[in-house]
């Protein structure tokens, strides 16, 4: 059982690239969100969705788009990736309504 | 607004000493709260939660105990260990929305 998924694990892109980071779950689960790891702030919500074409902003959405065609796959698109956004990335899914959230294992990105 | 705060690290403790980390809450209602736990390279794993008041969570020799009264959910453990060295972070949802609120997390360090 895979869990959650995100690859890639590790990526460097340079100024004005834009790129996508996947995510993946096989639990079935409703709620899928992205947060964003940064050191002295902890996780900050990205975006998430409560289902298959339904998605929101989180606390930090500028320069991130979201799309959930699946109930399997929420990837995040950076649109033209700036050195701010150079930061660690986790997806996490749940049943929502308050409940348990499970991480993925993380994509380290680097902005140069 | 809902928020978490918890007591800033690091921590650095000798193998088999008490522990406790701080954490208190602001928030409408009655959410629930949890204890996450992140080691080196990996994402957050669910370590323990409460969902209501007076409520104990537990899992691995970690206890928290939600407090209504003083809006807090501090956790203890009787006799770290050196595998217990982590990050460890507190959060918060509520069974009417769709969020966590993550505390900035705190380092732990156990010193065999």
């Amino acid at each position: 059982n895979a869990g959650v998924t995100q690859t890639p694990k590790f990526q460097v892109l340079k100024t004005g690239q834009s790129m996508t980071l996947q995510c993946a779950q096989d639990m079935n689960h409703e709620y899928m969100s992205w947060y964003r790891q940064d050191p002295g702030m902890g996780l900050r919500l990205i975006h998430y969705s409560v289902g298959a074409g339904i998605t929101d902003q989180g606390e930090v959405p500028n320069g991130y788009n979201v799309s959930r065609s699946t109930t399997e796959d929420f990837p995040l698109r950076l649109l033209s990736a700036a050195p701010s956004q150079t930061s660690v990335y986790f997806c996490a899914t749940g049943w929502g309504g308050g409940n348990t959230i499970y991480f993925g294992e993380g994509s380290w990105l680097t902005v140069v | 607004g809902d928020s978490v705060t918890q007591m800033e690290g690091p921590v650095t403790l000798s193998e088999e000493a008490f522990l406790t980390i701080n954490c208190t809450y602001t928030a409408t209602g009655y959410p629930s709260l949890f204890w996450y736990v992140q080691y080196p390279g990996e994402g957050l794993q669910l370590l323990l939660k409460a969902t209501k008041a007076d409520d104990k969570g537990s899992n691995k020799g970690f206890e928290a105990t939600y407090r209504k009264e003083t809006t807090s959910f501090h956790l203890e453990k009787g006799s770290v260990q050196v595998s217990d060295s982590a990050v460890y972070f507190c959060a918060l949802s509520r069974d009417t929305g769709n969020q966590f609120y993550f505390g900035t997390g705190t380092s732990l360090t156990v010193i065999p």
